[in-house]
């Protein structure tokens, strides 16, 4: 049984501070990492994605993959308010497959 | 930018009617995938297809069907719709020919079957 794991939330960040995401998943042949975020009532929209170990950075967002430890982080720098959302973490052993989808994290950006 | 598009955004049906969900992409992708989300589990595949007329069933298939007649087109067919479908519905593709693409999502088909 395939299982990405988020902490529900909600977490509270304070505007201008850094947001950091974690996420773990079971399993160990899983290629393709994706972080998506997803406003209440919306889609999922693509934010970052990584597939070697160590970091991205992507303006403001930088993910973070550790595969040994079966671990993705998403670090927000300067959140924002319109940060604000439903964050997911989605795992693949890449090809034809799908996604396996965390939860997701509800985070909040207080002004 | 990636374009896919769910004929509905809200639809409302009765219980043991046949419903079609329909999800169109603009972008000559390979691969295209159902999902439904519904709140405390998340996402969850339903079905995917890898090519015209391929399907694969996903984590959760049953009482679903799929079509994939053309490359651009997926359907989903709920063929007698239960209240324990009423979910919203996410339709995603993505291209297979360099390497793993991430997948672009349409809006959403949010379905009640009353």
């Amino acid at each position: 049984q395939k299982e990405v794991e988020q902490n529900s939330g909600p977490l509270s960040v304070p505007e201008g501070a850094i947001a950091s995401l974690n996420c773990t998943y079971s399993d160990r042949g899983s290629q393709s990492f994706f972080w998506y975020r997803q406003y209440s009532g919306k889609s999922p929209e693509l934010i970052m994605f990584i597939y070697s170990n160590g970091d991205k950075e992507d303006g403001r967002f930088t993910a973070q993959l550790n595969k040994a430890s079966q671990y993705v982080s998403l670090l927000i720098r300067d959140s924002q308010p319109s940060d604000s959302a439903t964050y997911l973490c989605a795992v693949t052993r890449g090809g034809a497959d799908g996604l396996t989808f965390g939860k997701g994290t509800h985070l909040i950006i207080q002004p | 930018d990636v374009k896919v598009t769910q004929s509905s955004r809200y639809l409302v049906k009765r219980t043991g009617e046949k419903v079609f969900l329909e999800c169109v992409q603009d972008m000559d992708h390979e691969n295209m995938f159902w999902y439904r989300q519904d709140p405390g589990l998340g996402l969850r595949l339903i079905y995917f297809s890898y090519d015209v007329k391929m399907k694969e069933k996903g984590d959760i298939p049953e009482g679903y069907s799929v079509s994939r007649e053309k490359k651009e087109r997926f359907s989903l067919i709920l063929e007698s719709a239960s209240t324990n479908q009423t979910s919203m519905y996410l339709c995603a593709s993505r291209r297979t020919d360099r390497g793993n693409q991430p997948q672009h999502f349409g809006d959403g088909t949010r379905l009640s079957i009353l």
